[in-house]
């Protein structure tokens, strides 16, 4: 069954480093998301990307965070300089496309993210 | 602004037992309604998906119904086992615009169910 892919897992990073959290969506998806939850936290929307660019984004997507889908199959979240309230799990998710049946959502398995 | 709330934050019930969990919201144009699945420390796992013209949806031993007009979902799992325990979470997909697929999440309510 096809799924959705996120890598590192886990990763650690140093407070003022830039960090980039990869994710490989469902391959005939055209929407894709990044949404974070901190511990013990509602899991919170950051970003919504469809045609190339991003059709929505949440107050804490400020300029510190950018997407990028470099290719036909990589879906990217970079943080430019991590702070410590940017340590959460990072889920990455798409989904088909509009219509009947083109609407659930199909998440990652996350990458949490440690910043010391 | 869409709010999603979760009834209740934990519940803890024997193995067996039939057992209810509530979402609610705010706001009643939605798209669609998702549950999901989420162990300790994992990914979301969707289990069902509630189109806004539907009023509900079974797969397997859960069924999740829909009343858009109330604001309310609620999931209904059938014989509970150990397995079950995990964290559900409700999540919305507000109607039109430019924010498609965008979804709002409940707190979740955190299962255990012991033998």
């Amino acid at each position: 069954e096809p799924e959705v892919t996120q890598t590192p897992s886990h990763q650690v990073t140093q407070m003022g480093q830039e960090v980039i959290l990869r994710c490989v969506p469902i391959s005939n998806h055209l929407y894709f998301y990044w949404y974070r939850q901190i511990l013990g936290q509602k899991v919170e929307f950051l970003v919504s990307f469809y045609n190339n660019e991003i059709s929505e984004k949440s107050e804490i997507f400020d300029d510190q965070f950018s997407v990028e889908r470099p290719d036909g199959s990589n879906f990217t979240l970079k943080i430019r300089s991590t702070k410590l309230e940017d340590s959460a799990m990072y889920f990455c998710a798409s989904i088909p496309g509009r219509g009947f049946d083109g609407t659930e959502a199909f998440f990652g398995q996350g990458t949490r993210l440690t910043v010391v | 602004k869409q709010e999603v709330t979760q009834i209740p934050a934990a519940l803890s019930v024997p193995e067996g037992e039939n057992l209810v969990l509530n979402c609610s919201f705010t706001d009643s144009a939605i798209y669609n309604l998702q549950w999901f699945r989420q162990d300790p420390g994992k990914g979301l796992t969707s289990l069902l998906l509630i189109q806004s013209s539907q009023r509900e949806q079974t797969s397997g031993r859960l069924n999740a119904s829909l009343d858009k007009s109330s604001g309310r979902s609620t999931l209904y799992i059938a014989a509970s086992q150990p397995g079950d325990s995990a964290t559900y979470l409700c999540a919305v997909d507000r109607a039109g615009g430019t924010s498609y697929g965008k979804l709002t999440f409940g707190q979740g309510t955190i299962l255990t169910v012991h033998p």
